[in-house]
């Protein structure tokens, strides 16, 4: 059990479009789904936290108005990446918390999502 | 805010050899503790984890220690195999001050290479 999911595994898109990633917990809910950032070599960076139903917390430095991130089901949340650049070329991984475990501090880690922007 | 490091960033062994990976953390709140392993081009994947009131544990050829002293813990790996060359990231949680939930603030990696 705890599966997630990413979609699309990879995609190339050309600079100033917009991309949608899809991250789901496909056999548990999720009370919250995290965003991360991983360039080449180097490790995960948090990008921003959302609940369900309410607007994600982003960190420091990541812009909310580039990065939409909605969170829409328990089991469903999107990131879309506004007006692309080449240095949002990326992976990036979503993990889910599931719903219930209050006392568990565990993040399940989807695939990643390989972005390049061209 | 928390910051873990970790140490070494590259490591080769030769198989059937131990390798040892060591992280050190700042925020003394921090109270879980996992360990991941990432393949080339895929999701990181739990491979053992520990809570700040155990000082060790062992999953077969695997283990951690935790030292909440000295805020820090490691990756034991024993009988080294070709197939656990990867990336190893530890991860120490920090609350989010405003939810009461926690989010993981990863330490820089290690590239482990198990030579045949």
């Amino acid at each position: 059990g705890a599966v997630v999911s990413q979609h699309p595994s990879w995609v190339i898109c050309k600079s100033g479009t917009s991309v949608k990633i899809e991250c789901r917990s496909l056999d548990f809910q999720a009370t919250t789904m995290f965003w991360y950032r991983q360039f080449p070599k180097q490790s995960l960076m948090l990008m921003a936290t959302s609940n369900e139903g309410s607007k994600a917390t982003y960190e420091q430095g990541v812009e909310k108005d580039k990065f939409l991130i909605n969170h829409a089901s328990l089991t469903l949340s999107t990131l879309t990446v506004t007006s692309a650049h080449p240095e949002d070329s990326s992976f990036y991984i979503c993990s889910a918390r599931r719903l219930g475990q209050l006392s568990s501090y565990e993040q399940y880690f989807g695939p990643g999502t390989r972005l390049t922007v061209t | 805010g928390e910051n873990v490091e970790q140490h070494p960033s590259t490591l080769s062994v030769q198989e059937g050899d131990s390798a040892v990976i060591k992280c050190t953390y700042s925020d003394s709140a921090s109270n879980y503790f996992p360990w991941y392993k990432q393949e080339l081009g895929k999701g990181p994947q739990l491979i053992i984890d520990i809570r700040s009131n155990v000082g060790e544990k062992k999953d077969q050829r695997i283990a951690v220690t935790l030292n909440k002293t000295a805020k820090h813990f490691s990756l034991h790996i024993t009988e080294t195999q070709p197939e656990d060359s990867a990336v190893y990231f530890c991860a120490a949680t920090a609350p989010f001050l405003t939810s009461g939930t926690y989010k993981y603030i990863f330490g820089t990696g290690t590239r482990l290479k198990v030579l045949a």
